[in-house]
């Protein structure tokens, strides 16, 4: 099936431990992006990446990290620097066009973080 | 920067009744998409809306788009309980220095009681 697998579903974490949370798309889109969800502030923007090996901040990088080593994959990591870690993480890709993003987003399933 | 408002934060109905969520743009945008977020889940695409003062209808729902391309507005008719959810408008920038920019509004909570 084609769609974007994000893991793990839920984990816990200690306060001052690093996570990595995984993302992989097989639509081969080129661009993907990291939101984060918290209740009633709907979408903030972590990370996007255009194209391979190339990545920016969105509005609120600080405390994460990406890499872009291949198409289909988009790993964050939530540093011990997150101050405030705990929130629902989904990641997304779309086909670019003209604008660096003119398509519909395709979201994956989420990953749920808890900081202990 | 950009901002994307969107209001009412929760809508609680009666099945039957009608929804409207409405989406102001602090900027002129582009176009504008529409996603559904189902209890748990994760957003999924319903529309996108490129024209000023389009209109688009998917069953009962029916999406705007204002004239000065800078709100939006999703009205349900007759809401049925598999209608729970939240909903969320994203406007991509027209310009400026958030251009090319997706912003999320803070959503809609609506629930449904059969």
């Amino acid at each position: 099936d084609g769609g974007i697998t994000q893991s793990p579903k839920y984990l816990f974490r200690k306060e001052g431990q690093n996570v990595t949370l995984s993302c992989e798309q097989n639509l081969n889109h080129d661009a993907m992006y990291w939101y984060r969800q918290d209740p009633g502030q709907g979408l903030r923007l972590i990370y996007y990446s255009q194209i391979v090996n190339d990545f920016q901040k969105g509005d609120i990088a600080e405390g994460y990290s990406v890499s872009r080593e291949k198409k289909e994959s988009f790993p964050l990591t939530v540093t011990s620097a997150q101050k405030n870690p705990t929130a629902f993480y989904l990641c997304a890709s779309s086909e670019t066009g003209a604008g660096w993003n003119t398509g519909e987003l395709f979201f994956g399933e989420g990953s749920r973080l808890t900081v202990l | 920067g950009q901002q994307v408002m969107q209001i009412p934060q929760y809508q609680h109905v009666q099945e039957g009744e009608d929804f409207t969520t409405y989406c102001n743009s602090s900027t002129t945008l582009s176009n504008i998409q529409w996603y559904k977020q189902r209890p748990g889940g994760h957003p999924v695409f319903l529309i996108q809306l490129v024209k000023s003062g389009e209109v688009k209808k998917q069953k009962r729902l029916t999406f705007q788009f204002g004239e000065a391309k800078k709100n939006s507005s999703l009205h349900i008719t007759a809401t049925q309980t598999t209608d729970v959810g939240t909903y969320f408008c994203a406007g991509l920038n027209a310009g400026g220095t958030s251009y090319g920019k997706l912003t999320f509004g803070q959503g809609t909570i609506l629930t449904v009681h059969p």
